[in-house]
């Protein structure tokens, strides 16, 4: 099925350890966002990118670093992870953000920092 | 800055019965747009309904209705008839920006939806 793919699926650190969490898309979208999403804090935006080789930062950027080589595949790194990273993260792709039903999620990334 | 705020962290409603959620948002922007997204304990994001600011009516898509209050900034969602699969996170989404500025949603806290038999 065509869609946005978020891999792993869940997952457990150890402070201080790095991981990469892989946002696929096969719907071609130029748009793509990582967001994280914490009890009582609806989803806030890590970084998003506007195209194949573009980054940018959103609202909560520190501790994370993205890249997107490819246009299918957005990569949400954390370097030294830390219990404050603990959360569920979401990725999501656009190909018109000016279309009602502009945004494609993919099902979320579990994440606890131990 | 944009900004989307939902006052109700959680609401009961009755089976059957209609319930409104409520959704303010604040923008300089003349052209945005208004999401509202249902999540379930599942996890994932379903898209419910849209508001473009330009449009004149109000949107509606089945039960959903969205009673959009320019001047008032407000962006209520409404469920007509409630079922009990309506139980779920409820968010009040906008977009921000165009083009190169990325057309961003920014979510607003949510709203917890419990459905009562």
């Amino acid at each position: 099925n065509a869609g946005v793919t978020q891999t792993p699926k869940f997952r457990v650190l150890k402070t201080g350890q790095s991981m990469t969490l892989l946002c696929a898309q096969d719907m071609n979208h130029e748009y793509m966002y990582w967001y994280r999403q914490d009890p009582g804090m609806g989803l806030r935006l890590i970084h998003y990118s506007v195209g194949e080789g573009t980054t940018a930062k959103g609202e909560v950027p520190d501790g994370y670093n993205v890249s997107r080589l490819k246009k299918q595949n957005f990569l949400l790194g954390l370097e030294s992870a830390a219990p404050s990273q603990t959360s569920v993260y979401f990725c999501a792709s656009s190909y018109s953000p000016s279309r009602p039903y502009g945004y494609t999620f993919g099902s979320g990334t579990r994440l606890t920092v131990v | 800055a944009q900004k989307i705020t939902q006052t109700q962290p959680g609401m009961f409603v009755q089976e059957k019965e209609a319930v409104t959620l409520d959704c303010t948002y604040d923008t300089s922007d003349p052209s945005y747009g208004l999401f509202w997204y249902k999540q379930p304990s599942s996890g994932e994001m379903i898209f419910l309904i849209y508001q473009g600011s330009y449009d004149q009516q109000n949107a509606t898509e089945g039960r959903y209705s969205l009673n959009f209050q320019k001047a008032r900034k407000s962006a209520n969602l409404v469920i007509s008839a409630s079922q009990l699969g309506d139980s779920a996170m409820y968010f009040c989404a906008m977009r921000e920006g165009w083009g190169n500025q990325g057309g961003k949603l920014i979510f607003g806290q949510g709203t917890e939806l419990s459905v009562k038999p």
